[in-house]
């Protein structure tokens, strides 16, 4: 089945600072998603990318859609202890307009 | 309703028994997934109704899952002879239609013991 790569698998940072993480495919996306899960929560969906290459902000939250659509990393700007929780990235395969593919997920601390 | 509701949020079943998870989608979303979730791993697909029809069935681990909607809305993921190994956290998730971003419940932690 379609696997996606998600790193890192969990990140330590101090309020403030800013964070990067990223996800590849073997395989050619139509969409990328960027969803966060508080504990004992479903994933809230942050932000959804349709074009390759397309860039799109969130507040503090940027993501991009890469060029070779087997790509997507999700940026967020200084950083605040709510930002908190774990990060999955997920992608519809070219030919599926319904079913996502989601990533392991990046665990987010951040030190206030 | 404003959101996805999902119940029980808890179940605990023994081995072997059979157990209902109810998933009542926002009022309008004619897509409704299910989703199953193990710990520290992402959400994997189960099925995907578009209306009253299952379109898509493939990510169903084996025939003792199975899942209804018969009136369009309210959904029901049935599992029997329940394992240990289904023990997870249920997600149930609906959209406007498909190329729609999801918007997910709060999902049912299923217990086998």
């Amino acid at each position: 089945g379609q696997q996606l790569n998600q790193s890192p698998q969990s990140m330590f940072i101090q309020e403030g600072e800013d964070v990067s993480m990223n996800c590849t495919s073997s395989s050619i996306f139509n969409t990328w998603l960027w969803y966060k899960q508080d504990p004992g929560e479903g994933p809230v969906l942050l932000i959804a990318l349709y074009k390759a290459g397309e860039l799109t902000s969130n507040g503090r939250l940027t993501a991009q859609f890469g060029i070779t659509r087997k790509d997507s990393f999700l940026n967020i700007s200084a950083s605040i202890p709510s930002d908190v929780g774990i990060y999955f990235c997920a992608g519809r395969v070219v030919g599926s307009n319904y079913k996502l593919t989601f990533g392991k997920g990046t665990l987010l601390t951040v030190n206030p | 309703g404003a959101g996805v509701s999902q119940t029980p949020s808890n179940k605990v079943t023994e081995k072997g028994k059979y157990v209902e998870l109810r998933c009542d989608p926002i009022s309008g979303h004619t897509a409704l997934y299910w989703y199953r979730q193990s710990l520290g791993q992402g959400p994997e697909f189960l099925i995907y109704f578009q209306g009253t029809g299952a379109a898509d069935d493939s990510g169903l681990p084996n025939d003792r899952f199975f899942a209804v909607r018969p009136e369009g809305s309210v959904s029901t993921l049935k599992i029997q002879r329940t394992e240990r190994g289904d023990s997870a956290v249920y997600l149930c998730a609906s959209s406007p239609g498909e190329d729609y971003g999801y918007t997910f419940g709060s999902g049912t932690r299923l217990t086998v013991v």
